[in-house]
């Protein structure tokens, strides 16, 4: 089955240094990627819409400044934190969809667990 | 967007059936129900979906009211490992956001052994 990887699946980084976070579709291509991030005992919140070629899509309130995503290929988009701080930390998580269809289950990877200290 | 309802938590024992309901008394006629879960330190799992007659997979079974009004997802043998927050979502189909999807709390599904 289609499968949505993600590097890593953790990381501690220092307060005020920059991360960079994988999401690989391994068997399909995906011209569109999605961020979403998550908050202890919260639900995912979709943080922005990575477009392959092409500039992201950001929800409100999210900082495209701070939250660099690049999609160079149809198989890998990045998400690079900027100059984390603390109320960075967080479950970052990412999706694809596998099919044509509209309505094709969407894939998800396995998240990456942000701390900053 | 159309929300849907679910209660925050649920309970059953190890090998008996769990439906899990959702209200989506908002649904319009192009939604589909998608249900996804999340075990614990891990991204959310393609659990079922449908549109209006029920369906069967090899992890559930998806029960769709006939207004469209509600959805119960059916586990029919729980075990340990369906221990997870279910998440019962709405996707338009004719919209090109329908990919974004946006999660409620969802039901926090314990199983006692």
């Amino acid at each position: 089955g289609a499968v949505v990887s993600q590097h890593p699946s953790w990381v501690i980084c220092k307060s005020g240094t920059s991360v960079k976070i994988e999401c690989r579709s391994l068997d399909f291509q995906a011209t569109t990627m999605f961020w979403y991030r998550q908050f202890p005992k919260q639900s995912l919140m979709l943080m922005a819409t990575s477009n392959e070629g092409s500039k992201a899509t950001y929800e409100q309130g999210v900082e495209k400044d701070k939250f660099l995503i690049n999609h160079a290929s149809l198989t890998l988009s990045t998400l690079t934190v900027t100059s984390a701080h603390p109320e960075d930390s967080s479950f970052y998580i990412c999706s694809a969809r596998s099919g044509p269809e509209a309505n094709s289950p969407l894939h998800f990877g396995n998240g990456t667990r942000l701390t900053v200290t | 967007d159309a929300k849907t309802t679910q209660p925050n938590s649920m309970e059953s024992n190890e090998e008996e059936p769990v439906h899990l309901p959702c209200n989506h008394s908002t649904i319009s006629g192009t939604d589909y129900i998608h249900w996804y879960r999340q075990l614990p330190s891990q991204g959310p799992e393609y659990v079922i979906h449908g549109l209006t007659s029920n369906v069967n997979n090899r992890m559930a079974s998806l029960a769709i009211a006939e207004d469209r009004k509600s959805s119960t997802l059916i586990l029919h043998r729980a075990t340990l490992r369906d221990a997870a927050v279910y998440y019962c979502i709405l996707r338009d189909r004719k919209k090109s956001s329908g990919d974004k999807l946006t999660f409620g709390t969802g039901t926090r599904l314990a199983v006692r052994p």
